[in-house]
């Protein structure tokens, strides 16, 4: 069965400053994989997804995520953050094969520092 | 836009009642979905539904059941509320064949006391 880990429960980043969010997988294949958002309040807003092709993702918000073979890694990227940014960030595999569901992380929270 | 919209942000219902969440989505998906979502273990899949009156179970599905009579609305029932329910509830929806939700409502905060 597939998982997935998020090691980070919490990270604080500068406004303006790089960031990246790990997140490892558990698969025998190469999985589909996801990132959400999810603000304060509100329900997850997918941001990007990988099936195939390109191991470089783009997504919505600025946001892309490389999906690294060797590594079981899928990290999310933005090159500057903004105050906005403040959420909690869900990665996800599931399978790509027949009507798999998906598995999520427990979650990163980031917070933006003035 | 695109919306998925549940019934109550906020509930607070006694141990033993019987408990509906509502969840209306107006984009003509097949597959519906339920969660809940706990401080430290993310979202886990209750049950889902890939047609109207079609239900499978998820992952967490002991204590709730499941209505689909229209493609539009998905309801959750607990049957007999306990205090270990007592969660985030987050309803889902998305097109096509993979079980990949991809819009969300604002979900349900449900206290049972």
């Amino acid at each position: 069965a597939q998982s997935v880990t998020q090691p980070d429960i919490h990270i604080t980043v500068s406004e303006g400053a790089s960031l990246e969010l790990r997140c490892n997988y558990s698969y025998g294949a190469t999985p589909y994989l996801f990132w959400y958002v999810q603000s304060p309040g509100q329900g997850l807003q997918l941001l990007l997804k990988y099936f195939s092709g390109d191991t470089l993702v783009q997504g919505i918000k600025g946001f892309e995520a490389e999906f690294k073979r060797s590594q079981s890694s899928f990290n999310l990227r933005k090159p500057s953050v903004h105050w906005s940014d403040a959420a909690e960030y869900f990665c996800a595999v599931g399978a790509p094969v027949g009507f798999q569901k998906l598995v999520f992380g427990t979650g990163t929270r980031l917070l933006v520092s003035p | 836009d695109v919306k998925v919209t549940q019934s109550s942000r906020y509930l607070v219902k006694r141990t033993g009642e019987k408990v509906f969440l509502e969840c209306v989505q107006d984009m003509d998906h097949e597959n519906m979905f339920w969660y809940r979502q706990d401080p430290g273990l993310g979202l886990r899949l209750i049950y889902f539904s890939y047609d109207v009156k079609m239900k499978e179970k998820g992952d967490i599905p002991e204590g709730y059941s499941v209505s689909r009579e229209k493609k539009e609305r998905f309801s959750l029932i607990l049957e007999s509320a306990s205090t270990n329910q007592t969660s985030m509830y987050l309803c889902a929806s998305s097109l096509g064949q993979g079980l990949q939700p991809q819009h969300f409502g604002d979900g349900t905060r449900l206290s049972i006391l």
